[in-house]
């Protein structure tokens, strides 16, 4: 199973696009990467996931560079409810990290 | 779709009794649901693996006496916390998914907190 390494930490201003990086340098052929995000004192929410090609849906788009060695999770207009810890995992049982902590700031 | 149903969102309870945590997959079919547990500030830590119909697999240092997982459908697990004591206080959450390389629903997660 493949390890991700993330920021542990980023601010963004509101409206402006959020830009979340994630390095899984060690992911195999097979493994997607996933996004998820948790708010405070709640379940984890799903946002996008993806193999090879980009992805966008209504939440964000994910990037996927051509080696898959890293991803980058798109929110284009970021807003105060968008604060929240983002996870990024390779691992279809969800060995979370420490995530990368979103502040919007307004 | 994809709603996880977690229930009860909390629970307070004295130290000794069993407490049982459902997961409902509402609007699909799960094949697999998995169990997690979370301290405060920290991370999700994977508790256990559901199949339906089939035994849990637990994870190394889980006792799997201590924490009954039931998968008796396609749209329901059941945790039960036996003989719960202070230390077993924390917040559980579940997920379910619907295949191999799908992402994972979560429920919102049951608090629990042991007298």
């Amino acid at each position: 199973d493949a390890k991700t390494t993330q920021p542990t930490s980023m601010d963004c201003a509101e409206g402006r696009a959020a830009n979340l990086p994630c390095n899984h340098s060690t992911i195999s052929g097979n493994e997607y990467v996933y996004w998820y995000r948790q708010i405070h004192s709640q379940g984890p929410q799903y946002i996008i996931h993806g193999l090879k090609n980009n992805e966008t849906n209504e939440m964000a788009s994910l990037i996927i560079t051509e080696d898959r060695k890293s991803s980058t999770l798109i929110l284009p207009h970021a807003t105060l409810r968008d604060t929240a810890v983002y996870y990024c995992t390779t691992d279809y049982k969800l060995s979370f990290g420490a995530g990368t902590t979103v502040t919007v700031r307004a | 779709g994809a709603v996880v149903s977690q229930h009860p969102s909390r629970v307070i309870c004295k130290s000794g009794t069993s407490v049982k945590i459902e997961c409902r997959s509402l609007d699909f079919q799960a094949t697999t649901m998995f169990w997690y547990r979370q301290f405060p500030k920290k991370s999700l830590m994977l508790m256990a693996t559901s199949n339906e119909g089939s035994k849990a697999t637990y994870e190394q240092g889980v006792e799997k006496d201590k924490f009954l997982i039931n998968h008796a459908s396609l749209t329901l697990s059941t945790l039960t916390v036996t003989s719960a004591h202070p230390e077993d206080s924390s917040f559980y959450i579940c997920s379910a998914r619907t295949g191999i390389d799908q992402p994972q629903h979560f429920g919102d997660g049951t608090r629990l907190s042991i007298l």
